[in-house]
């Protein structure tokens, strides 16, 4: 159980173009969803902190226009780089949270160039 | 706010070998701790987890991690490892009653070699 899928795995986009990348909870209702980001041979970084059906949550220093979060539903949170740059380009990773638990449950990752 | 270091970014050993990778933290309030795995091209998976009780943490496939609160530290080890177990480990803190938000370590890439 407590599975998190991402899609897509990998991405390759235009610099200027937008990119959504979606985690759904597979088998439980996640209350809160949470984005991270991960450069290479780094640690993740918080980016933002989602609950269904209210406004995301960003950490200091993330453009909330530039990463656009919805929490739409129990099982779904997406998040949409928009008017991508080549700097965008990382590994973003979510998590999901069921209930007031204290584990979080990991998707396996989008990997998104920018060209 | 909290913060983790992982004292080594790399730890090479030989295939059942005992091995500790090291995680100290930083916090003015009392936090809960965990250790990550990544697999290449992978998101994390938990190891284990220390919420309370006792200091002795038990998790999956073998490994264990001691809470030494008078030290700040979270040690993780495994008696004995095995080839699979070559991946990127992350120490985790989360503070007790804030946002549980997870604040991450920078990781401790585990090779195993034969």
């Amino acid at each position: 159980g407590a599975v998190v899928s991402q899609h897509p795995s990998r991405v390759i986009c235009k610099s200027g173009t937008s990119v959504k990348i979606e985690c759904r909870s597979l088998d439980f209702q996640a209350t809160t969803m949470f984005w991270y980001r991960q450069f290479p041979k780094q640690s993740l970084m918080l980016m933002a902190t989602s609950n269904e059906g209210s406004k995301a949550t960003y950490e200091q220093g993330v453009e909330k226009d530039k990463f656009l979060i919805n929490h739409a539903s129990l099982t779904l949170s997406t998040l949409t780089v928009t008017s991508a740059h080549p700097e965008d380009s990382s590994f973003y990773i979510c998590s999901a949270r069921q209930g007031f638990g204290f584990e979080q449950y990991f998707g396996p990752g989008t990997r998104l160039t920018v060209t | 706010a909290q913060s983790v270091t992982q004292l080594d970014s790399q730890v090479p050993v030989f295939e059942e070998a005992p091995v500790e990778l090291r995680c100290n933290y930083s916090s003015s309030v009392s936090v809960y701790l965990f250790w990550y795995v990544q697999y290449p091209n992978q998101g994390l998976q938990l190891l284990l987890k220390y919420l309370s009780g006792s200091t002795l943490v038990k998790g999956i496939n073998g490994f264990e991690a001691e809470f030494n609160k008078s030290q700040t530290s979270f040690h993780l080890r495994k008696p004995s490892v095995h080839i699979s177990d070559t991946a990127e480990y992350f120490c985790a803190v989360s503070a007790q009653g804030g946002s549980e938000k997870l604040v991450f370590g920078k990781g401790t890439k585990l090779t195993v070699n034969p």
